[in-house]
């Protein structure tokens, strides 16, 4: 059965700072790849998606992932958050079975 | 536009009731599924529905029953609730079944089990 793995549950940083959120999962085949992202009080939105291709991708509010195959990761990035990016933050994988299975998220909270 | 609509946002039940999650779509969408989320242990996929007529188990679906009689429509049921279900319930949809589609998250129904 495919599972997704964030390994950073709490991340507190500063503004300016560079972020970097890890996920891997663990299934063999052809896999797509989400991150979404769950601003409080609100429900969750797409920040990027990884099919085929480029294994850097980019989203939205200047996040970036890199999808690497040979260790089954797909981490997120931001050069500079901002205070705005405290959220929680879900990797997401679909390995073609018709389901979309979540990791466990992380809370980035950004002091100003 | 509406896109996913959950009903009701907030609903507090005793042990041992029942109860229907509304979840409503107006994109069109074949697929549609339900999540529930706790804290540290992100969402997980409960049922989901590739279209109308159709529909199978997720990760946890022990307590829960599903239809889709239309595509517009995804309700969960919970036929005898218990403090365990207590949770975040969130309905989203995509285009279709195909993994590669994002999905559209509705806000979300917090319900707490007495």
């Amino acid at each position: 059965a495919q599972s997704v793995s964030q390994h950073n549950h709490h991340v507190i940083l500063s503004e300016a700072a560079s972020l970097e959120l890890g996920c891997n999962y663990s299934y063999g085949g052809t896999v797509n790849l989400f991150w979404y992202v769950q601003y409080p009080g609100q429900h969750l939105q797409l920040l990027l998606k990884y099919f085929s291709g480029d294994p850097l991708v980019k989203g939205i509010k200047g996040f970036e992932a890199e999808f690497i195959k040979s260790k089954f990761s797909f981490n997120l990035r931001k050069p500079s958050v901002q205070w705005s990016d405290t959220a929680e933050y879900f990797c997401a994988v679909n390995a073609f079975t018709g389901k979309l299975i979540f990791g466990q998220g992380t809370t980035l909270q950004v002091k100003p | 536009n509406a896109g996913v609509t959950q009903t009701p946002k907030f609903q507090v039940l005793k042990t041992g009731q029942s109860m229907t999650l509304q979840c409503a779509q107006d994109m069109n969408h074949e697929y549609m599924s339900w999540y529930r989320q706790d804290p540290g242990m992100g969402l997980r996929l409960i049922h989901y529905s590739v279209g109308a007529g159709i529909t199978d188990q997720g990760e946890v679906p022990n307590g829960y029953n599903v239809s889709r009689s239309t595509t517009e429509d995804f309700p969960l049921r919970l036929l005898s609730a218990a403090p365990s279900q207590t949770s975040v319930y969130f309905c989203a949809s995509s285009s279709t079944g195909f993994s590669n589609q994002p999905q559209h998250f509705g806000d979300g129904t917090r319900l707490s089990i007495l």
